[in-house]
């Protein structure tokens, strides 16, 4: 079974602009997470999506989005981009239909705000 | 908004030696505590995971031990190896949603 996929791998951005990152889930996961990892805040959690439905949300502001598409597939938007929105952007999936299922990273999109 | 502490940010050991990795929290509603490994360049990967109705837990060389009373709960890597250098991330959740990470630590073993 091939592994979580996101793309792009790397990204190089200015101030002000937008962006969004892809994430692909394992085959048959409905759930896919986002969470932003840095130096300084280590992990944090975006958000949730489940059949095309926000689940849960994280602590971040309004310009951080997302959705999910039919196939699962997940898209993250991130608008007016700020230097600190440097990080790595990791997605993450889970069949979803337990609880306690085992969440399955992706390698990241390493974004960097100019 | 850290609700996971984890200790220490790095820790060096020989080869052969035991890692210990300590973890606090403060949300007694968390129920699922779970430690990720991540190698340079790539996403965490699940290692090993408690629920608050064990005290301990082994896979292996891992074992979690968990203090519900004191709210803590630490990995320990047996006979550490060199490919066990990585970072580790101890975290919390409750239900396994909007999991909450400690800031990690740097492990290094040395041959």
């Amino acid at each position: 079974k091939a592994g979580v996929t996101q793309t792009p791998r790397y990204l190089i951005k200015t101030r002000g602009q937008q962006v969004t990152l892809s994430c692909s889930p394992i085959s048959g996961h409905r759930s896919v997470s986002w969470y932003q990892q840095t130096p300084g805040q280590g992990l944090q959690f975006l958000f949730e999506y489940f059949s095309e439905t926000q689940r849960n949300k994280g602590n971040f502001p309004g310009r951080f989005s997302g959705r999910q598409f039919s196939n699962s597939r997940s898209e993250m938007n991130v608008s007016t981009l700020e230097l600190g929105d440097s990080a790595l952007y990791l997605c993450a999936s889970r069949p979803g239909s337990l609880s306690y299922n085992e969440q399955f990273f992706g390698p990241g999109t390493r974004l960097t705000v100019l | 908004q850290q609700q996971v502490k984890q200790s220490p940010q790095s820790l060096i050991v020989q080869k052969g030696g035991i890692s210990i990795i300590n973890c606090a929290y403060e949300n007694t509603a968390f129920d699922y505590f779970p430690w990720y490994q991540q190698f340079p360049g790539k996403g965490p990967a699940l290692l090993i995971a408690i629920r608050p109705d064990v005290s301990e837990k082994k896979e292996g060389r891992f074992t979690i031990s968990f203090n519900k009373s004191a709210k803590q709960f630490s990995l320990h890597i047996m006979d550490s190896q060199p490919g066990d250098s990585a970072t580790y991330f101890c975290a919390a959740s409750i239900h396994n949603n909007d999991m909450r990470f400690g800031a990690g630590t740097r492990l290094t073993v040395k041959p």
